[in-house]
């Protein structure tokens, strides 16, 4: 089975800031891809960014950077650069190559960005 | 915009009745998942269907049901509707099963149980 825990169930930072959402997860499958979202006071479910298991270099997209440490079963979130815009629910996700082929989601983490 | 539509926004209901929510799937996606989000729960995944059949369940109660059509597009069935089924609920579509295709997400549809 797949678990994604998210410990921080609440962050705020000052705008312009980096901020370091944690993610460890757990699973037994070789090959899996780690994913994460944004969910705004609005509703709506954003993906920003992928890191498959077997790359080697860390994703980008834009503002966001996944810190991504197999051994450590981590897989960070930093936001550079903080925007007022970016405060909402953030969600770590993992997909598995095997059997169900469904997302996994941790519990969220809430990020204020204050001004 | 992710491409996902789903329909109504906003459903208020009684207990005891029944909803069907709607989803159409971005162009090309052959995959469709349904997920609930409640306060208590988080993100729970529900049910999948890809090219019109059932790939794989998750805890959706028997009282739900879906069903993906022709067309591709889904249909979730909720029924003797509870207050503890008040939740958000997201339709999401994929290309595939891949480990490395994300999930596109529809704005959801929240359902009031009175």
């Amino acid at each position: 089975a797949q678990k994604i825990t998210q410990t921080q169930p609440g962050m705020f930072v000052q705008e312009k800031e980096a901020v370091t959402l944690d993610c460890t997860y757990d699973t037994s499958d070789q090959s899996y891809g780690l994913f994460w979202y944004k969910q705004p006071s609005s509703g709506e479910m954003i993906f920003l960014i992928y890191q498959g298991s077997y790359d080697e270099q860390n994703a980008t997209e834009g503002r966001y950077s996944l810190n991504f440490q197999k051994a450590r079963k981590s897989a960070n979130l930093v936001i550079s650069a903080s925007q007022l815009g970016d405060s909402a629910m953030y969600f770590c996700a993992m997909r598995g190559a095997q059997g169900a082929q469904k997302l996994v989601f941790g519990q969220g983490t809430r990020l204020t960005i204050n001004p | 915009d992710s491409g996902v539509t789903q329909t109504p926004k906003h459903l208020i209901t009684a207990t005891g009745q029944r909803v069907t929510l709607r989803c159409s799937p971005r162009s090309g996606d052959l995959s469709v998942y349904w997920y609930q989000q409640s306060l208590d729960q988080g993100l729970q995944f529900l049910i999948q269907y890809y090219n019109g059949e059932e790939r794989a369940k998750g805890n959706i109660l028997e009282r739900f049901s879906a069903q993906q059509f022709p067309d591709l597009h889904s249909e979730l069935n909720l029924s003797s509707l509870e207050l503890g089924d008040s939740a958000l609920y997201f339709c999401a579509s994929s290309v595939g099963g891949a480990r490395n295709s994300p999930l596109h997400f529809g704005n959801g549809t929240r359902l009031t149980v009175t």
